[in-house]
């Protein structure tokens, strides 16, 4: 039982590269989600899904795209990396968000030149 | 949308001491649930507790849905609980986001 597994742990781009980070989950959770923490912040909510082809954005959505075909997998994709994107990312995961905990990943150190 | 405010934002303790960080939040909530973040920047969740108290060894939470607010007790701390605990909240609409407040950052000295 591997929990939620992130890949990658680390990652260096340039400006306008694009990329896709991986959640993935293996305990039949519904509620999949992304955050982003910088330094000395809270975590904001990037996009959240709600079950396979349920998607719905977060409060910092912007130049992030999500998708969620699946009931394990939930990938976050930058189109176009800027360096206001350099961030840690965590992906959480939950049965269901009002009735019980967040469940995080191990999180995915991302840096934009 | 929903406003999560905590207090202290940092806070040093000697081991074996006692303390209480606080979560005050806007709106009716939910869910409300309690991390801590380690050194290396795992996250790991203490409590769901959209209502009343729970404890956990030597933590124990609060949470008073109608005043809006909850309270993290750690007594005896030691150097392990050094680290960043954040509260996170839901609000009322079952609006299916978890916001996180900007977190109290405890060290604790041996």
């Amino acid at each position: 039982n591997a929990g939620v597994t992130q890949t990658p742990k680390f990652q260096v781009l340039k400006t306008g590269q694009s990329m896709t980070l991986q959640c993935a989950q293996d305990m039949n959770h519904e509620y999949m989600s992304w955050y982003r923490q910088d330094p000395g912040m809270g975590l904001r909510l990037i996009h959240y899904s709600v079950g396979a082809g349920i998607t719905d954005q977060g409060e910092v959505p912007n130049g992030y795209n999500v998708s969620r075909s699946t009931t394990e997998d939930f990938p976050l994709r930058l189109l176009s990396a800027a360096p206001s994107q350099t961030s840690v990312y965590f992906c959480a995961t939950g049965y269901r968000l009002n009735t019980g905990e967040l469940f995080f990943g191990e999180g995915s150190r991302l840096t934009v030149l | 949308g929903i406003q999560v405010e905590q207090s202290p934002p940092d806070l040093i303790l000697q081991e074996g001491a006692n303390s209480t960080l606080r979560c005050n939040f806007s709106d009716s909530v939910n869910n409300l649930q309690w991390f801590h973040q380690n050194p290396w920047g795992q996250l790991i969740n203490l409590f769901y507790i959209p209502s009343g108290t729970k404890q956990n060894g030597r933590l124990s939470a609060t949470t008073v849905a109608t005043e809006r607010y909850s309270l993290l007790y750690i007594s005896s701390s030691q150097t392990t609980d050094s680290g960043v605990y954040f509260c996170a909240v839901e609000r009322m609409d079952s609006s299916y986001k978890l916001i996180f407040g900007s977190g109290t950052r405890l060290l604790v000295r041996p």
